[in-house]
Parts: C-alpha cells; structure tokens; sequence
C-alpha cells in the first residue's frame, strides 16, 4: 500500500463549479499536511498547509484534514480557468525531513 | 518569502556532455535541499537529499557518479548530470524548507537530452 494515495484524475468542471481534491494516507505519524498546485512545466507551488484536524481557508481555497480518517481534501470555490492545473497533496511526520507526495490530480476548469 | 530560484529553467545538450542545474534559497538559509525528478504526467520522485557541508543522501537506484551533488553554502546547492544520455531527459526540480516550514519548490529545469 501506498503512502499517500490520490485521484489522478483528470477532473473537468465548469467555471464556478466547487471543485473537491482528496487524499488518503496510511500512516498515522503524519502530522503536517500540504497541497500544492503545479501548472505545466513549472515547479510546484505551496497553496496550503496545516497541521491539524479541521479546517483552514484561504480565500477561494478550503484544506480539510480528517486525522481518525485519514482523509484529506482541498476544496475550491468558484472555480477559475486558471484554476486548471495539476494539485499535489503532501505531508510528513513533523519532526522529518521526508515528504510523501500523492500522484497528482489533473483539473481542467472550463470557461 | 521562501523564494527557491532554479537556473536554468530548460537546457538541451548532446549525449555525452555534463549539464549543471543551480538551486538557490533567495531569502532563507538551507542547510538541506532536495532534489527531486519528474516524469510526464507523473508525481515527484525524489532523487538524493543535499546536505551543506557534506555528502548527499541518495534514493535508492539513483547513481550518486551520475548526479553529482553540491551543497556548498547555505544557499546554493548543485545537481550535475554527467555524461548525460537520452534516458536521463527529465524534469528536474529543486525544492528547500525554511525551519519549521512546508517544501518550497524551484521552477524546474527542462533537460533534453539529444
């Protein structure tokens, strides 16, 4: 079994859709919880992270980790075209060095 | 702030030459950076960990005498791809954290190998 499991996707919604990106994961030493978005042939860009149960917003962006689950997502509100891009989830033990990333889901939002 | 800058961001060479991929922490100071690979459509693959001051770590089945890494300050690590062949065209990405902080990536380096 994997470390981190995700969707890859390719998930397409039309603009203004609430988008929903999940993870699971296997072990419970994680405590650190990141999602990046990376856009093609960039490098990957942190747009959030948390180390704890619940919630965390930020802007049109909603992080959501389930720790008795493990289950975590990433909530988009009022998709964009720009929006559309690959969204990496991560996370770690906090006190490593070592990051387990998920595959990647593919969003395309359209206009 | 946590600015990772890459240089350079493509590179073609011919098979046999060595290429130099730069990464540099802008605003913060790293005493580990990572260097990780990325096939199409696929996720991160990490390749070695950059140590400053000593020697990297390598994944297993990455050829530490094929990527040669330099950590040699606290912003500034290097990854040389030698004798590069085909096989080693990639995305190559950097990445380096802040004390305390999540990952912050570079903006990659496009290697073609003809």
């Amino acid at each position: 079994q994997k470390e981190v499991e995700q969707d890859p996707g390719p998930l397409s919604v039309p603009e203004g859709a609430i988008v929903s990106l999940n993870c699971t994961y296997s072990n419970s030493a994680f405590q650190y919880f990141m999602w990046y978005r990376q856009y093609s042939r960039k490098g990957p860009e942190l747009l959030m992270y948390t180390y704890s149960s619940g919630n965390k917003e930020d802007g049109r962006f909603t992080a959501q980790v389930d720790k008795s689950s493990k289950y975590i997502s990433l909530f988009i509100r009022d998709s964009q075209p720009s929006d559309s891009a690959t969204y990496l989830c991560a996370m770690s033990a906090l006190a490593g060095n070592q990051f387990y990333f998920g595959t990647g889901t593919s969003l395309t939002v359209i206009p | 702030g946590a600015v990772v800058s890459q240089h350079p961001s493509w590179v073609i060479c011919k098979s046999g030459t060595s290429v130099k991929i730069e990464c540099r922490s802008l605003d913060f100071q790293a005493t580990t950076m990572f260097w990780y690979r990325q096939f199409p459509k696929q996720s991160l693959m990490l390749m070695a960990t950059s140590n400053e001051g000593s020697k990297a770590t390598y994944e297993q089945g990455v050829e530490k005498d094929k990527f040669l890494i330099n950590h040699a300050s606290l912003t500034l690590s290097t990854l040389t791809v030698t004798s590069a062949h085909p096989e080693d065209s990639s995305f190559y990405i950097c990445s380096a954290r802040p004390d305390g902080s999540p990952l912050h990536f570079g903006n990659g380096t496009r290697l073609t190998v003809t």
